[in-house]
């Protein structure tokens, strides 16, 4: 099927580190986004990783990339409350068609 | 750079109706564009595909005469519910494609049908 799956629900308290897990369906996608939703609000980009990579960093934010298992994985570091939000990981298999995950409700706790 | 607007943000309308809602790239050009639905706390669902210059392609169990999807220009595609109902009721983001793979996405509009 093309179900890519995440946990609903994380919480964690501020300064801690959050890892968001996603497990995805097609071992062909080239490349696997991570995208947060606010409130309300549409999806923001926050980053990706190339198929051949097994991991990426980017300040706060590092990606870990099982490719063998289908695993990806999202870490926020000294998470903040701004980063309460929801969180997707999505696939291309093919084209320009993303799979989306099931999103992960991500709580922070002053 | 790689805005994406929607308008309008919300809508409240009067079951029977139809409602447009325009997706527009603000500094880019983009030949597809996508429309999804959100449920209240659930995923993104596609439901088309919008290509400058021809016909939208539909996902399955998507009715493309109550989702018009119009993509005249490179820079605006828009999807109207005809006769809306109740069931009708979400949050519709468009996202469009710059270069040959990222998806950029607009802040939604969320439609209520009373």
């Amino acid at each position: 099927g093309e179900d890519v799956e995440q946990s609903l629900f994380l919480s964690v308290r501020e300064g801690d580190s959050s890892v968001i897990n996603c497990t995805y369906t097609d071992s062909s996608s080239t490349y696997l986004y991570w995208y947060k939703q606010e409130p309300g609000a549409g999806l923001q980009l926050l980053t990706y990783i190339f198929s051949n990579m097994d991991m990426k960093q980017d300040q706060r934010l590092t990606v870990l990339l099982n490719k063998k298992d289908k695993h990806l994985s999202l870490r926020i570091a000294d998470t903040q409350t701004g980063d309460s939000a929801i969180y997707f990981c999505a696939e291309i298999p093919g084209t320009y068609k993303y799979i989306f995950g099931t999103g992960t409700r991500l709580k922070v706790l002053a | 750079g790689a805005v994406v607007s929607q308008h309008p943000s919300r809508v409240i309308c009067k079951s029977g109706t139809s409602v447009k809602i325009e997706c527009r790239s603000l500094d880019f050009q983009a030949t597809t564009m996508f429309w999804y639905r959100q449920f209240p706390k659930q995923s993104l669902m596609l439901m088309a595909t919008s290509n400058e210059g021809s016909k939208a392609t539909y996902e399955q169990g998507v009715e493309k005469d109550k989702f018009l999807i119009n993509h005249a220009s490179l820079t605006l595609s828009t999807l109207t519910v005809t006769s809306a109902h109740p069931e009708d009721s979400s949050f519709y983001i468009c996202s469009a494609v710059l270069g040959s793979r990222e998806q950029y996405f607009g802040p939604g509009t969320r439609l209520t049908v009373t």
